[in-house]
């Protein structure tokens, strides 16, 4: 089945703490993608990954890492979680172009207190 | 830069009901358009894409919407409501260019099915 998995699905954590959040694609996907889900303010894309070794910023990177050493696998690393990075994530994955359609991981809800 | 507005964060209908979600977008380029559906618990799997081909889109589970360029919309509509539509949707825009083929997206709007 045609799936993009993250890990794990709920995290409480302290500030301070480092954590990683891991997303992985069994679709050969070249584009992968983070956002974090608010209330009132949508999906905002935290980080992209056209291919592998490839990476940038998207609209609200500050405090967020990522890599991608492997094309399926995309993972999410916050360095040193604030109370303010509280939030739903969600792994997306595509080929590539914009008329693509982008396939979204369950999502994580993390909690930093 | 591109952006999507969506009118009304929550939207309540009958049962058998007309269903209308609105969206606008701006874009300095023609762009491309797409309306996802969260459902509780769940990640956002696509409805339907508007990729400059045909204006009216039809999409999965009843729902259509229409490119409309003079008003610079993209509302989503389904004939009859059904229980199974309650669910947050979205509206988002992504534009042509090579870089970061990204998806803009607007607020959401939590559609509730009156019985």
């Amino acid at each position: 089945e045609a799936q993009v998995t993250q890990n794990p699905r709920y995290l409480i954590t302290v500030t301070g703490k480092k954590l990683t959040v891991t997303c992985s694609q069994n679709m050969n996907h070249e584009y992968m993608s983070w956002y974090r889900q608010d209330p009132g303010l949508g999906l905002r894309q935290i980080y992209y990954s056209m291919n592998v070794e490839v990476t940038d910023k998207g609209d609200v990177p500050e405090g967020y890492k990522v890599s991608r050493k492997e094309k399926r696998n995309f993972p999410l690393i916050l360095e040193s979680p604030s109370p303010n990075q509280t939030s739903l994530y969600f792994c997306a994955s595509k080929w590539g172009a914009n008329t693509d359609t982008q396939y979204f991981g369950p999502g994580t809800r993390l909690t930093v207190l | 830069a591109q952006s999507v507005t969506q009118l009304g964060s929550h939207v309540s209908v009958s049962e058998g009901a007309l269903v209308l979600l609105r969206c606008n977008y701006s874009s300095s380029v023609p762009p491309y358009l797409f309306w996802y559906v969260q459902y509780p618990n769940q990640g956002l799997q696509l409805l339907l894409k508007y990729t400059s081909a045909a204006t009216l889109v039809k999409g999965i589970n009843g729902f259509e919407a229409e490119f409309k360029k003079s008003e610079t919309s993209f509302h989503l509509t389904k004939p009859s409501a059904h229980m199974s539509d309650a669910a947050e949707y979205f509206c988002a825009v992504s534009v042509p260019y090579f870089g970061n083929e990204k998806l803009t997206f607007g607020t959401g709007t939590r559609l509730t099915i009156i019985p």
